[in-house]
């Protein structure tokens, strides 16, 4: 198993301002996932980075409004840029591969 | 198209009474593995039970138990003699590989309410 840290576990923000939401993983992994959860709603993933490569991102989610970094096997960033209150929700950090995927406790924001 | 159908938004039972949430999949692969996953309130995803394709044997871990059925495609869970710490949003999902990846595909969300 994992164990995965993500920081803040949650945050208040305000409109037009970004957010960077950063995972730690106490393994060395090469795929770790972004994945969002609108209230009420299920997961979506927003996109799978990998290490010394470009994140690649799902259908509805773009670079410059989710830019990811992957520094190393252990670490990865997300930022949500430019917020609205339509980017409230429940972000989680996962990694592993087919048979197994272990999430973080997510960071819950929310935008004013 | 891959997808994961749970039409039970929510549901409530007594303490001590068992409970199936229901889980019916779609898949043109023929190698691929199916979870359930546990939420509760405090929001972190608790990994419960992994199957693969080619395994349709049952299995039992205390007061859950999970019924495989590839001719049905259905993947459902039941939890027997319900309690309160049982309350929480259950997924269902269903890993596809993908261009040397993998994505998996959750279901809506299952809500089970446990009353004392």
């Amino acid at each position: 198993s994992a164990v995965i840290s993500q920081k803040p576990s949650r945050d208040i923000c305000q409109r037009g301002t970004s957010l960077t939401i950063q995972c730690q993983v106490d393994s060395q992994v090469t795929m770790m996932f972004w994945y969002r959860q609108q209230p009420g709603q299920s997961l979506t993933l927003i996109a799978t980075a990998n290490q010394g490569s470009e994140a690649t991102y799902e259908s509805g989610f773009v670079i410059d409004k989710f830019p990811i970094s992957r520094p190393n096997l252990t670490f990865s960033t997300l930022t949500v840029s430019n917020m609205s209150p339509e980017d409230s929700s429940i972000y989680l950090c996962s990694v592993g591969g087919e048979n197994i995927q272990y999430f973080g406790a997510g960071t819950r924001l929310s935008v004013l | 198209a891959q997808k994961v159908t749970q039409a039970q938004t929510e549901i409530s039972v007594v303490e001590k009474e068992d409970v199936t949430l229901d889980c019916v999949y779609e898949t043109r692969d023929t190698t691929y593995y199916l979870f359930w996953y546990k939420q509760p309130p405090s929001g972190e995803l608790v990994f419960l039970i992994r199957r693969n394709s080619f395994d349709e044997q049952n299995e039992i871990s205390g007061r859950y138990s999970w019924n495989f059925q590839k001719s049905t495609s259905s993947f459902n869970f039941t939890i027997t003699a319900s309690q309160v710490v049982d309350s929480a949003v259950y997924f269902c999902a269903l890993s596809e590989a993908r261009r040397g990846t993998y994505k998996y595909i959750f279901g809506t969300g299952t809500r089970l309410k446990v009353l004392a």
